[in-house]
Parts: structure tokens; sequence; C-alpha cells
């Protein structure tokens, strides 16, 4: 079945360390994005990716950085630049630029 | 900035009730999604309407837009205990990220069996 997959579901971060979350995709698709959710609110976009060897900073990109070398890979690195790293992470894909979204199931973050 | 914003925030309805959200928005769209999240999951697209459309069908989903108004609305008829998630508009069009989706902060729908 075609799908978008995050990994870990789960992960821990300590102080002053960088952690890498994965998206993967088997869609097709061109463009991917990286969103975070944090409790009881909507998502808000951290970087976007139009095509391969190509990415833009959304609303909140400060601590966090991409790359997009392949077309079905997007990883997210969350830096220690990002103080408040604790959330929801959603990565997703689409076709195109405003076509629906696929969503992965997302990957938690929390701070040891 | 948020560019949807849903009201009301949580709803509470009983099984085969119907369940309105609406969906407020500031600036003009090309397209209007709505999107429903079940706990810890990631979004699932339910709709799309586009800007020059009024009024789309989805099974028991029913979605408006009016955009001199400016506002979208997801009706879900018959409720079920299932239809419990998170509901979000999404819209496209000239935002801080350009073409890009913006979501609003979504309504949380508890159906009671």
């Amino acid at each position: 079945d075609g799908g978008i997959t995050q990994s870990p579901k789960y992960l821990f971060r300590k102080e002053g360390q960088n952690v890498t979350l994965s998206c993967e995709q088997n869609l097709n698709h061109d463009a991917m994005y990286w969103y975070r959710q944090d409790p009881g609110q909507g998502l808000r976009l951290i970087y976007y990716s139009q095509i391969v060897n190509d990415f833009q900073k959304g609303d909140i990109a400060e601590g966090y950085s991409v790359s997009r070398e392949k077309k079905e890979s997007f990883p997210l690195t969350v830096t220690s630049a990002q103080k408040n790293p604790t959330a929801f992470y959603l990565c997703a894909s689409s076709r195109t630029a405003v076509q629906p979204q696929h969503f992965g199931d997302g990957t938690r973050l929390s701070i040891l | 900035s948020q560019q949807g914003e849903e009201d009301p925030q949580a709803l509470s309805i009983q099984e085969g009730e119907n369940a309105t959200m609406n969906c407020s928005y500031k600036t003009s769209i090309n397209n209007l999604q709505w999107y429903r999240q079940n706990s810890g999951r990631g979004l699932v697209h339910l709709i799309l309407i586009r800007s020059n459309e009024r009024e789309k069908h989805s099974g028991r989903l029913r979605v408006t837009l009016d955009t001199s108004k400016k506002s979208s609305s997801l009706l879900i008829t018959a409720s079920r205990a299932a239809d419990t998630a998170s509901y979000f508009c999404a819209t496209d069009g000239p935002s801080g990220t350009g073409n890009m989706l913006t979501f609003g902060g979504g309504t949380r729908l508890m159906v009671k069996p």
C-alpha cells in the first residue's frame, strides 16, 4: 500500500542534542511538508519542499533543518537551538503544492 | 497567524445527531480543504472545495463555502461514535507562506453512543 511512514513513533531528546525524524513516502509525490502540532492546537508549517534538492522555510523554521536529496525522503532535524521541541511532528506529501495532503502518523518528541 | 479559525472549538453530540463545524478565514483563497484527525494520528483529507464552488457532498459530509463571508461549514449527518475526532479546515492562497496550506485550530468533536 502506498503511504507515508514516519519513524520513530516516540523520540526523546537530551539537552544540547540534535535529533532527526524520518519521513518516507512511496506515493511518487513531488511536494513534502513538516508540521508541528502542540496539544489542542492546529498545525504549523516548519519546512516544505516542492521538488528534490529544494526546500523552503515555513512559519516556524528556527531551530529546525531539513534535506531533500531523494524524492521519497524528507528528514527533519530538530537542533539544540530549538529550545521548546516537545510537540507532535507530522510529515505530509502531496502530488503538487495545494493538492490534498497525505499524512504520516507522526512522531512525538519529548525532552529527557 | 492562522488563516482559518474553526468554531466551535469543541462539540459534543449524541449518536444520530448532525454535527456542524464552521471555519472562517481572512484573505482570499483558491481552495478550502477539510481534514480529520483521530487522537494521536495523522490527518486524513476529507473534501476539497474550490473558490468557485458553493457546496460539495461526500457521503455523510456536506461542505459549503461562502467567499463573500470568507467562511465554510462542514456538516456531518447522522453522526456515529466513530466520527469522534478533531476536524480542521485548511486554506490556500495569499498567506505568509505563499500558496501553502494554512490550517485552523480545529474543532474537537465527540459523538456519544
